[in-house]
C-alpha cells in the first residue's frame, strides 16, 4: 500500500481563521515532508520531519506550524493567513532522509483558498 | 541557475509516436533520480526511479548521464493518456531531505 491520505481535500478560510491540515501515511515511512504548490509551478518544501523530530523547516513564515504526534501523523495548522498563501498543500512520505532509492509518495493535497 | 533544469515544453506528440525529453542538474553530488508525472490539478505521482544503468518500465526508459549531469524519459508508443506534466526531481547528498524539483515538461498527447 503506497497510500497518504490528507484532509480535508478542500479549505476555504478567512485570514483570521485557524484550521488544520492533516496527513497519515501506514507504510512505515520515517520521513514525511509539507509541501507548498502554486499552479503551474513545482511543489516548494515547506517543512521534512525525520523520526518525528523537526529536521528541514524552509524559512516558512510563523502562520504555518508543523505537527508530528506520532510515525504515522503529520498535522499543519494554519492561523492568520494571507490570501497569497491559497495553493494546493501537499504531504508526502519516504523510507527515511538517506540513501538511494527512498522515492516519495505524495497525497492528493488540500487545495486551500484563503479569502 | 536553478539546480535542475528541465524544457517547459509543450511537447505535442501524435499518438503512437516516441518523445523523450531530457532534465539537467547542476550540483555533482546529485545521487537519486526520479521521474514524477503530475497531472492537473492533482499530485504528483512515481513514475520511475533512475539507476545509473538505466531502466525500463513498460513503454518508459529512463537513463542517467553522470558525466554530462542529465537525466532523461522516453516514452514509446505514446497514448493518450501521458498527457500530463513530467517532473524531473534529484536529492543530493550534501541535503538529505531536499529533493529538488524541475519546473516540469509538459507533454501533450494528440488523436
Amino acid at each position: 500500500d503506497t497510500e497518504v491520505t490528507q484532509t480535508p481535500k478542500h479549505l476555504v478560510m478567512g485570514m483570521t481563521n485557524k484550521k488544520s491540515l492533516k496527513c497519515e501515511q501506514h507504510m512505515g515511512h520515517r520521513a514525511m515532508y509539507w509541501y507548498k504548490q502554486k499552479a503551474k509551478k513545482p511543489p516548494e518544501l515547506m517543512f521534512v520531519y525525520s523520526y518525528e523530530k523537526l529536521s528541514i523547516n524552509e524559512s516558512v513564515p510563523s502562520r504555518f506550524s508543523p505537527e508530528c504526534p506520532n510515525s504515522s501523523l503529520l498535522n499543519l495548522h494554519l492561523h492568520a493567513l494571507q490570501p497569497e498563501d491559497s495553493a494546493l498543500y501537499l504531504c508526502a512520505s519516504s523510507q527515511d532522509l538517506s540513501g538511494r532509492g527512498h522515492e516519495q509518495f505524495f497525497g492528493p493535497g488540500t487545495r486551500l483558498t484563503v479569502l | 541557475r536553478k539546480e535542475v533544469e528541465q524544457d517547459p515544453g509543450p511537447f505535442n506528440v501524435p499518438e503512437g509516436a516516441t518523445v523523450a525529453f531530457n532534465c539537467t542538474y547542476s550540483n555533482s553530488a546529485s545521487q537519486s533520480f526520479f521521474w514524477y508525472r503530475q497531472d492537473c490539478r492533482k499530485e504528483p505521482k512515481l513514475l520511475m526511479s533512475v539507476y545509473s544503468s538505466g531502466n525500463e518500465d513498460g513503454r518508459f526508459t529512463a537513463q542517467l548521464n553522470r558525466a554530462s549531469q542529465y537525466i532523461s524519459l522516453l516514452i514509446r508508443d505514446s497514448k493518450l493518456s501521458d498527457s500530463a506534466t513530467y517532473l524531473c526531481v534529484v536529492m543530493t547528498t550534501d541535503s538529505w531531505g531536499k529533493f529538488q524539483f524541475g519546473a516540469g515538461t509538459q507533454v501533450v498527447v494528440t488523436p
